[in-house]
């Protein structure tokens, strides 16, 4: 079955950065985009931005320009979201999500399934 | 941005009544060109990631109970649940995806009355 696992929890001090992955199984890799969606407490489901699995072409919320980069190791079926400059705003669960392509292009479109999630700390 | 606002924030319903959540979006998510409405339903229950329950506003995501339904168009849809379970306690979101950023909805707390 399509299955998508993060790895463990991080905490992290503010300035410092986290690099989250996202292995996916049951699925081509390269035949979907990748997306990441955190949840901070309190707080609406936010996008982040996408990456095309196929090219490695990515795409980032305005939010987190300059502070997100995505990217994807074919080889290990593996996304990965590092997030640099954390202040403690940034405290959330982070989601990797999987969305749809469409002969090599990403549709905006539906997230799934999704990731178990990966709490991120940020506290000095 | 689209902004998605989403009504109520929480409500309680009795085991087998219905349940209905609305969200409207700051401007139309219903595309010209193929006359489909860019909405998707999430549900999310304590500790787990959300679950996809319904794209292009009405069509039920394989294996989801057909007691969830959901309808509008434009910048107003419901989520509607014919007969509350009580597996059905959750949080549940909505999310455009017309145009990016993706955005979503505040959520709406589903709990038994």
């Amino acid at each position: 079955q399509v299955q998508l696992v993060q790895s463990g929890a991080e905490v992290k001090k503010p300035g410092a950065s986290v690099k989250v992955s996202c292995e996916a199984s049951g699925y081509t890799f390269t035949d979907y985009a990748m997306h990441w969606v955190r949840q901070a407490p309190g707080q609406r489901l936010e996008w982040m931005g996408w990456i095309n699995a196929g090219n490695g072409n990515t795409k980032y919320s305005q939010n987190f320009q300059g502070r997100v980069t995505i990217t994807r190791d074919t080889s290990a079926s593996t996304a990965y979201m590092e997030l640099s400059r954390l202040r403690s705003e940034d405290t959330a669960v982070y989601y990797c999500a999987r969305g749809t392509m469409v002969r090599g292009v990403i549709l905006p479109n539906w997230f799934d399934p999704w990731g178990q999630g990966t709490l991120v700390t940020v506290s000095s | 941005d689209i902004v998605m606002t989403q009504s109520p924030d929480s409500l309680a319903v009795s085991l087998g009544e219905r349940a209905t959540i609305n969200c409207k979006s700051s401007q139309s998510v219903l595309h010209s060109s193929n006359n489909k409405n860019y909405l998707a339903w999430y549900q999310q229950k304590p500790g787990q990631p959300p679950n996809l329950l319904i794209y292009w506003a009405s069509t039920r995501e394989s294996g989801v109970p057909d007691r969830f339904s959901g309808s509008g168009s434009g910048t107003d849809f419901t989520l509607t649940i014919s007969s509350l379970q009580a597996e059905d306690v959750a949080v549940y979101y909505c999310q455009q995806y017309y145009t990016t950023p993706l955005t979503f909805g505040g959520g709406t707390k589903v709990e038994i009355k």
